[in-house]
Parts: structure tokens; sequence; C-alpha cells
């Protein structure tokens, strides 16, 4: 069956960077986009960014443009979220997402708190 | 940059029918999805292309999309289906980015 499972919460200072995975299984890795998705607490769902595990091909919202760098290792398959300079609204939950048009599959999140 | 507006609350008694409104210019001539998430949990499809139902979603979701409205409707809605509901769609004028809705916080009660 599809999986999405996500690496471990981060607890991050201001002004630096985290990296969360997303590892996939039970269907072919570079068949579909992978997107990433945050949630801030008690917020509703922001898009962030979209990558094509086939060419490396990515798409980023405005908002996260010269922060946020979408990269995957196809020999493992996994994807990756890097995001910088964090600042305190930057906590959320990110989610990675399987796209077939729609985001059939996700990720359980990863809490991401950004705290001095 | 494209925007989706839904209203942030709606209420329903057991076994009636909710409905839940998603608007953006011309919302009718993209595909809506719809997602359903409960507190601490992953969203979870429950509507794609408008108004098709993914394996293992109830017959009572059924969707639509027409004019500058999308509408999520639950027929005999369930005090399950008490959560957070989020429209999405496409925005071709971002090379293909994502928009959601705000969600909507529906109350069965």
């Amino acid at each position: 069956q599809v999986r999405l499972v996500q690496s471990g919460a981060e607890v991050k200072k201001p002004g630096a960077s985290v990296k969360v995975s997303c590892k996939a299984s039970g269907y072919s890795f570079t068949g579909q986009y992978i997107h990433w998705v945050r949630q801030a607490p008690g917020k509703g769902l922001e898009w962030m960014g979209w990558i094509n595990p086939n060419s490396g091909a990515t798409n980023y919202a405005q908002k996260f443009q010269g922060r946020v760098t979408l990269t995957t290792d196809t020999s493992i398959s996994t994807a990756y979220m890097d995001l910088s300079s964090l600042r305190s609204d930057d906590t959320a939950v990110y989610f990675c997402a399987r796209d077939r048009g729609s985001y059939d599959y996700w990720g359980q999140g990863t809490l991401v708190t950004v705290s001095s | 940059s494209y925007e989706l507006t839904q209203s942030p609350s709606v209420s329903v008694s057991p076994g009636q029918t909710a409905s839940i409104t998603c608007s953006g210019d011309k919302l009718g001539e993209k595909y809506a999805s719809w997602y359903q998430q409960k507190p601490g949990q992953s969203p979870v499809l429950v509507i794609y292309q408008d108004r098709k139902r993914p394996s293992g979603i109830p017959e009572r979701f059924s969707g639509s999309n027409s004019g500058n409205t999308a509408t999520l409707t639950i027929s005999g809605t369930q005090a399950m289906d008490d959560a957070d509901y989020y429209c999405q769609a496409w925005d071709r004028n971002t090379a293909w980015g994502v928009v959601f809705g705000g969600g909507t916080k529906l109350t069965v009660l």
C-alpha cells in the first residue's frame, strides 16, 4: 500500500534551517509529483511547492521563494523540504503529499517549532 | 494571485444535509478538490475533479462546481463528519501552483 513517512519533530532557533524528509513506498516514486503543505497552529493549509522526482523540476509558492528548497533522492524514494532563515511564524506542521491531480496520500506531518 | 474563499463555519443537525461552499474567480473552469481534516490528523481527500469520490469515501459525500462556486454536500450528516473541510484548486497563472481555501469548520450538533 502507498505510504509517505516523514521524519520526526524538530525544534530550531530563529535564523536556523530545517530539513524534513518524506519517504515514499508502495508505488513508483518517480511517477508522481510530491507537494509540501504546511499548517500553522490553529490555521489552515498553506501550499509551499512541488517537485517532480523524475526530472527534479520544482515550483515554489511566491511566499517561500528564496527560502525553501525541495529535493529528492530517487535511490531511496525520499523527498526533502529544506526551509532556511526560520522565524517564529514558521512554527507549523509540515506535510508531504502525493499529487495525482489532487492529494490522494499524505504524510503524517512533521512539527517544526521555531523558538529562541 | 488566485484566491479561494470559504465560510469559516457551518452547523448541521445529525441526519440533515450540510453544504460547504468555496468561491473563486471562474472556479468552475478549474477542477476543485475537497479535503476533510480532523484534529491532529492529516487531511483526507473526499472529492476530486469536482465530483468524484475516492475509494472508501461514503456516498453521502458529493461535489459540484459551476460558475464561481464549488460546493461540497454531505447528505445524512453523521457525528463522524464533524471536521474541517478545505477546498483546493490549481492556479495555471503560477505555473500550476496550488491554492487552498481558508477552511470551513463543520459542526454536527
